[in-house]
Parts: structure tokens; sequence; C-alpha cells
């Protein structure tokens, strides 16, 4: 199955630092879906985008649909220690009857206070 | 109370055995989805389901069957468990979503299963 490409796999940063991770694909999506997930539970939605070119914040978050409707991005401003966990991009593409989701492999990222 | 459940959350089987993982789901939405999660390789599709009466093949069906018994439920059941099946399994849940708009995902909390 398709998965997407999404970087980098991982980070380590200062607490208070920014953060940026993208998702690319050879293929357009309708809707873009940014999550988290914590050790042992399942992702959670942040941040869901639908327009191509939209920009969409969520506290400290920022997402954005990119033009081409082939990539996403994700921004954390002034991370802090609870931040950390796995994000996941996903894709959705509508397939006959309904939506196909694809995702990212993930980005791990560690805060250090 | 959490929009999508699943039970158990954890559970530990010997090879050969039959066990099911349940799904239920209070948003109310049509189509619902299995997917495991193993380190390093991300979500893959078991099944998915688009109504009750839909059942469709994901990319790694092969050893899962699933049921639909109501718009809320769809359980997932490994016939004759193997210790590759050892894995995180994520249920999930989307609305309909068109070309232009919609079509978001949420997911339950997980189950653990180990297979020995």
């Amino acid at each position: 199955g398709q998965q997407l490409n999404q970087s980098p796999q991982s980070m380590f940063i200062q607490e208070g630092e920014d953060v940026s991770m993208n998702c690319t694909s050879s293929s357009i999506f309708n809707t873009w879906l940014w999550y988290k997930q914590d050790p042992g539970e399942g992702p959670v939605l942040l941040i869901a985008l639908y327009k191509a070119g939209e920009l969409t914040s969520n506290g400290r978050l920022t997402a954005q649909f990119g033009i081409t409707r082939k990539d996403s991005f994700l921004n954390i401003s002034a991370s802090i220690p609870s931040d950390v966990g796995i994000y996941f991009c996903a894709g959705r593409r509508l397939a006959s009857g309904g939506n196909q989701f694809y995702f990212g492999t993930g980005t791990s990222l560690t805060v250090i206070p | 109370d959490a929009d999508v459940t699943q039970t158990p959350r954890n559970r530990i089987t010997k090879t050969g055995k039959r066990i099911m993982l349940e799904c239920s789901q209070t948003k109310g939405h049509d189509r619902m989805y299995w997917y495991r999660q193993d380190p390093g390789l991300g979500l893959r599709l078991i099944y998915y389901s688009f109504d009750v009466k839909d059942i469709n093949k994901g990319e790694i069906s092969d050893g899962y069957s699933v049921s639909r018994q109501a718009q809320a439920k769809f359980s997932l059941s490994l016939e004759s468990a193997i210790p590759n099946q050892t894995a995180l399994y994520f249920c999930a849940t989307s609305d309909f979503g068109l070309a232009g708009g919609g079509g978001t995902q949420y997911f339950g909390p997980g189950t653990r299963l180990l297979v020995l």
C-alpha cells in the first residue's frame, strides 16, 4: 500500500525551540490530517486541512495544505515537554464508495527540558 | 466518554488460537477501518467497511476476517493466530467527506496483541 514520505524520522530539540515536519506524496489528496500518538495509545487528531493552500492553527500548532495538493507541513512553536510523541500525517483520497487514507511513517519528537 | 472504543486493550494468546477484537463507536459514522501498527512500518490497513453491508480487504487482510454487526460495531478476528500477528491494532471511523472537503478519521485507543 501507499505510504506517504514523512520527514524527518526523528527530532531531538531543546524546550522552547520551534519544530517543523512535512509529508509529501506523488499523488494528490483531498484532505490532509495531522495526528499525535503517545506510547500505547491511539493517534489523536490535531489538525485537519480541506483545501489546497489552507493554513490552519491549533494553539501552538500550525499546518498547511500544499498548493499542489501533494504535500503538507506541520509546525510546532515554542515546544514544551508534553509535545513529546510521534506525529503522523495522513492523506485522504476518494475511492469508489468512500474514503481511502494513507499514512506517513511518523516523526518521533523528543523535547529536552 | 470516548467516541471510539476497543476491547480488549491488551491480549496475550497462543499460536493457533482464534481471537476477536471489538470496536464500537458513538460518532454515527458509516465508515470503519481496522489497522495494524508495527514499529517502523506505520499504519497498515487490514479491512474497511463503508456501511453495514459493505466489507473490503485492505493491503494485509490475509489471516484476518471482519464482521460489521451494526453501524456502530466492527470486529476483527484472527482465525488462527501466529506470532507475526503480534502488533498494535487500531480501529478507526470516518465521516463521508466530499471531494471538496470533510473526511476526517478518528482512532480508538488500540489493542496490544501478543501471540506466543
